[in-house]
């Protein structure tokens, strides 16, 4: 096992395009996370999943962003109409039940909307 | 709700000298868990060091420790012997206790480490 994989690294779109990330976690670990970060700030939390159920999301998960995570394994992240400010490192981690160890965390999608 | 508070947006030590990094925190749980996470320029965060709230003994990890204030709600990492390796953006974050919650971090302390 690798770790937590995510892709692509970089994305760069225009303003109005969608986007979708993919996060891969470790096997074991049945709780996957998405956070966001901005440059200068710690990482917010978007949503977790606990296997393929969505336990919470933040309010800062607008309309315009969805998660999925249809057979409890890898992740995916969209975001339409993508606005300028979304522009961020959107961060993936996984762990495993209860998350009280920790989390893994991947090396992040950095989005550029231009 | 939680918060997690780091007041040093930078700190410098010289290479094999110590470093104390502070965070606080608020919580009205009773039950919650605290972490400091390493992020080197290459953005990936690595856990650091985990404190249980409910434990006194301060953690240890290597050249890694923690003073935890648990009245004072401060969670403070010692870093002893620095090196180089060591320079990176240190995030403190809680979680609270039980099987939902999610990690709440700080705004991060730059350390940068000379030679």
């Amino acid at each position: 096992d690798t770790g937590v994989s995510q892709d692509p690294r970089h994305k760069i779109t225009k303003r109005g395009q969608n986007v979708t990330f993919r996060c891969d976690p470790i096997s074991e670990h049945n709780r996957l996370y998405w956070y966001r970060q901005t440059l200068g700030q710690g990482p917010e939390f978007l949503t977790y999943f606990q296997n393929e159920a969505q336990l919470e999301k933040s309010r800062l998960l607008s309309d315009r962003f969805s998660a999925e995570r249809p057979k409890g394994s890898f992740s995916t992240l969209e975001i339409q109409r993508t606005e300028q400010g979304d522009s961020a490192m959107y961060l993936c981690a996984s762990s495993l039940p209860g998350g009280s160890y920790g989390y893994t965390f991947g090396s992040g999608t950095r989005l550029t909307v231009v | 709700a939680q918060t997690v508070t780091q007041s040093q947006p930078e700190m410098s030590v010289q290479e094999a000298e110590t470093v104390t990094l502070s965070c606080t925190y608020d919580t009205s749980e009773s039950d919650y868990y605290l972490f400091w996470y390493k992020q080197p320029p290459s953005r990936q965060m690595i856990l650091v060091i985990r404190q249980e709230a409910y434990k006194q003994q301060n953690a240890t990890e290597n050249r890694f420790s923690v003073n935890f204030q648990k009245a004072a709600k401060s969670f403070s990492l010692k870093i002893s012997d620095s090196q180089l390796g060591d320079a990176a953006m240190y995030f403190c974050a809680s979680r609270r206790g039980g099987s939902q919650g999610n990690l709440i971090f700080g705004k991060g302390t730059k350390l940068s480490v000379k030679p």
